[in-house]
C-alpha cells in the first residue's frame, strides 16, 4: 500500500461506546495531522504530531484522545461522543510540520455518533 | 474566524472552457497556498502549490494566481475537463497548520 490509509472507512458508535480510528502512511512523512470535516464548514484542525510529539491541540475536547505511537501510524481514542460529533475525520501526513509542503490526506472515517 | 474563504460554494462551466475558482484569506502571516481536489467518499488530493514569494505558478491546465495585497488566491482550469467535476479547496499555511476554505465544488458539463 501507499500513501495514507484510514480505517475504518465508516464507523457507528453509541454515546456511551469506545472505538479508535487509525491512520497510516507509508510516506516517510514525519508529521501527521487529524482533522473533522463537518457539512458545509471547512476542515478544521484537531492534532498536529512532529516527530511524535504533539505540537498543536486546537481546544479539541477531552473525549478526542490521539496517539502517535510512530512516525507512521496515528489513532484516533474515541470515548462518550455526542451527536454532534459525527463527521468526517481525515488523516493527514508531511514531511515536516511547519515545513512549506503539501499535505497527504486518507480517505477518511465516516463516523455516526448515535 | 474563518480565515480562509471560499465565497463560491458551487461554479459551472462547459467543458473546455477556462475554470476559475476564487479564494480570499485574511491572515498576512499565511506564507504557502494549496488546492486541494476532493471527489465524493474521497480524501482531498493535492493538486498545486505556490509560495508566497510567487505570484505564479504552472502545472498543465491549472495554474494558481497570488495577489498578496488583495489577499487573494485563484486556480484556474484551462481547458476544463467533465473529470475535472469536484470539490476544490483552498488552503494556506502558516507555522505548524495549513487553514482551508469551505470549498467550490465544480461541475463541468460535456
Amino acid at each position: 500500500e501507499t500513501g495514507v490509509t484510514q480505517t475504518p472507512r465508516h464507523l457507528v458508535m453509541g454515546m456511551t461506546n469506545k472505538k479508535s480510528l487509525k491512520c497510516e502512511q507509508h510516506l516517510g512523512h514525519n508529521a501527521m495531522y487529524w482533522y473533522k470535516q463537518s457539512a458545509k464548514k471547512p476542515l478544521e484542525l484537531m492534532f498536529v504530531y512532529n516527530f511524535k510529539e504533539q505540537t498543536e491541540n486546537n481546544s479539541v475536547p477531552s473525549r478526542f484522545s490521539p496517539e502517535c505511537p510512530n512516525s507512521s501510524h496515528l489513532f484516533l481514542h474515541l470515548h462518550t461522543l455526542q451527536p454532534e460529533d459525527s463527521a468526517l475525520y481525515l488523516c493527514a501526513s508531511s514531511q515536516v510540520a511547519g515545513l512549506n509542503t503539501e499535505a497527504f490526506f486518507g480517505q477518511g472515517t465516516r463516523l455516526t455518533v448515535v | 474566524d474563518q480565515q480562509v474563504k471560499q465565497n463560491s460554494p458551487s461554479l459551472s462551466v462547459q467543458e473546455g472552457r477556462i475554470s476559475i475558482l476564487n479564494c480570499d484569506y485574511t491572515n498576512s502571516m499565511f506564507d504557502y497556498f494549496l488546492w486541494y481536489k476532493k471527489y465524493p467518499a474521497e480524501g482531498p488530493t493535492f493538486l498545486i502549490s505556490i509560495s508566497s514569494i510567487k505570484d505564479k505558478n504552472e502545472d498543465g491546465r491549472f495554474t494558481v494566481f497570488l495577489n498578496k495585497s488583495a489577499k487573494h488566491l485563484s486556480l484556474h482550469i484551462v481547458p476544463s475537463q467533465p473529470g475535472d467535476s469536484a470539490v476544490y479547496f483552498c488552503a494556506a499555511m502558516t507555522g505548524n497548520q495549513f487553514y482551508f476554505g469551505t470549498g467550490t465544488s465544480l461541475t463541468v458539463i460535456p
